[in-house]
Order: structure tokens, then C-alpha cells, then sequence
């Protein structure tokens, strides 16, 4: 059965890290493209980043480019964002999202983690 | 960098047909996918490839595509379907994702 489980949320003050996890057993990991999207209260959907589904490229969204990280772990099927700088603009749920990378590229999101929420408060 | 519009709502009667729809340039060159989000609950995949449903996904949900204009057809709304709607989609240049800004459905 597919699941993704993120961790690692929390609250953080501005200029601060911290690292996000899921966990993705039950489906061949390096099948798949896996995607952040986050969500801000009452907001709409936002895509974060993506690691291709062989590893050959990362792709991040403009806000968040050159302070997050995503990385991923094929020995333990884990998933990683790491986020610096901390802005309280980043505040949101956060989701992991598997991409079967139809036709090669990214795209259709086909199973979503139930999310973890990040404050960056003071 | 490229954007997908979204109607914020739209409702529709118990039992009737609705189309949400989602514009924007990447719509020529990337077919949108589309997701339904409940309140406090994860999105969930309706269709991707323009119209193709994950297994699952109920047959009164499909999805369309004209230039840079993409919809989600709902035919026969259930009240189960009253939801906030997303599309979204792949920045052909740069291979960023881009999802509108949501569609709530209310169904009357």
C-alpha cells in the first residue's frame, strides 16, 4: 500500500532551518519523481520543489531557490527538504507528493502525504 | 513566470453538469492535471494527461483541453463533490510546476 508519511515540522524563528522528512515505503521509490507543495492557511496550493525520478535533476520554485534542498534517500526510501533562512512567508502545511513522471517529465501528482506544518514566528 | 487563472467559485445544483475551467500560456505545450481538496485533507488526483482518471476516480469526472484553456467537467454533481478544485501544470522552459489558484465548488 503506497503511503507518505512527512515529519519534521514545527515552529522556528526567522533566519532558522529545519528539515522535513517523508517516508515512502510501499512502492518502488526510484520509479517515481517526488515533489514538496506547500499551503499556506487558507491559501491555495503552492509547488515547492522536485527531484526527477532517476535523480538527474532538482527543480525549485524562484521563492524558495537557494534556501531549500531537496534530496532524497534510496537506501531507506525517505524523501528530505531542507529549508534555511526561515521567512515568515514560508509558513504553511507542507505536503510530499509522488510524480510517475508520465511521458518523462513532471507533472500529475498521484498520491499526496497528509502534510506537516511549519510556523516561522517569532 | 507563467500563471494558471482559476474562477474562486462556482456552484452548481445537485444532480446537474459543471465546468470548472484554468487558462494560461503553459496550457499550450503541458496537459493540466487536475485535484480535488477537501477541508483538511491532502489533494487528491482526478485526472492528468488532459483525460485520463487515476483508478478510483469516478466516471462523472473529465477533463478537457482547447489552446490555453483547460476544464474539469463534473457531470451529475454529488454533494460529496463540494470541494476546492485546483489545475495545474509544467512551465515547458524552466520544468517548474504551476497550480491556479483553486475553485471552490459548492453544490446546491
Amino acid at each position: 500500500q503506497v503511503q507518505l508519511l512527512e515529519s519534521g515540522g514545527g515552529v522556528v524563528q526567522p533566519g532558522g532551518s529545519l528539515r522535513l522528512s517523508c517516508a515512502a515505503p510501499g512502492f518502488s521509490f526510484r520509479s517515481y519523481g517526488l515533489h514538496w507543495v506547500r499551503q499556506a492557511a487558507g491559501k491555495g496550493l503552492e509547488w515547492v520543489a522536485v527531484i526527477w525520478y532517476d535523480d538527474s535533476q532538482e527543480n525549485y520554485a524562484d521563492s524558495v531557490k537557494g534556501r531549500f534542498t531537496i534530496s532524497r534517500d534510496h537506501s531507506n526510501n525517505m524523501l528530505y527538504l531542507q529549508m534555511n533562512s526561515l521567512r515568515g512567508d514560508d509558513t504553511a502545511v507542507y505536503y510530499c507528493a509522488r510524480d510517475p513522471f508520465y511521458g518523462g517529465l513532471p507533472g500529475a501528482l498521484d498520491f499526496w502525504g497528509q502534510g506537516t506544518p511549519v510556523t516561522v514566528s517569532s | 513566470s507563467s500563471e494558471l487563472t482559476q474562477d474562486p467559485a462556482v456552484s452548481v445544483a445537485l444532480g446537474q453538469t459543471v465546468r470548472i475551467t484554468c487558462q494560461g500560456d503553459s496550457l499550450r505545450n503541458s496537459y493540466p492535471s487536475w485535484y480535488q481538496q477537501k477541508p483538511g485533507q491532502a489533494p487528491v488526483l482526478l485526472i492528468h494527461g488532459n483525460d485520463n482518471r487515476p483508478s478510483g476516480i469516478p466516471d462523472r469526472f473529465s477533463g478537457s483541453t482547447s489552446g490555453k484553456t483547460g476544464s474539469l467537467t463534473i457531470t451529475g454533481a454529488q454533494a460529496e463533490d463540494e470541494a476546492d478544485y485546483y489545475c495545474n501544470s509544467r512551465d515547458s522552459v524552466d520544468n517548474h510546476l504551476i497550480f491556479g489558484g483553486g475553485t471552490r465548488l459548492t453544490v446546491l
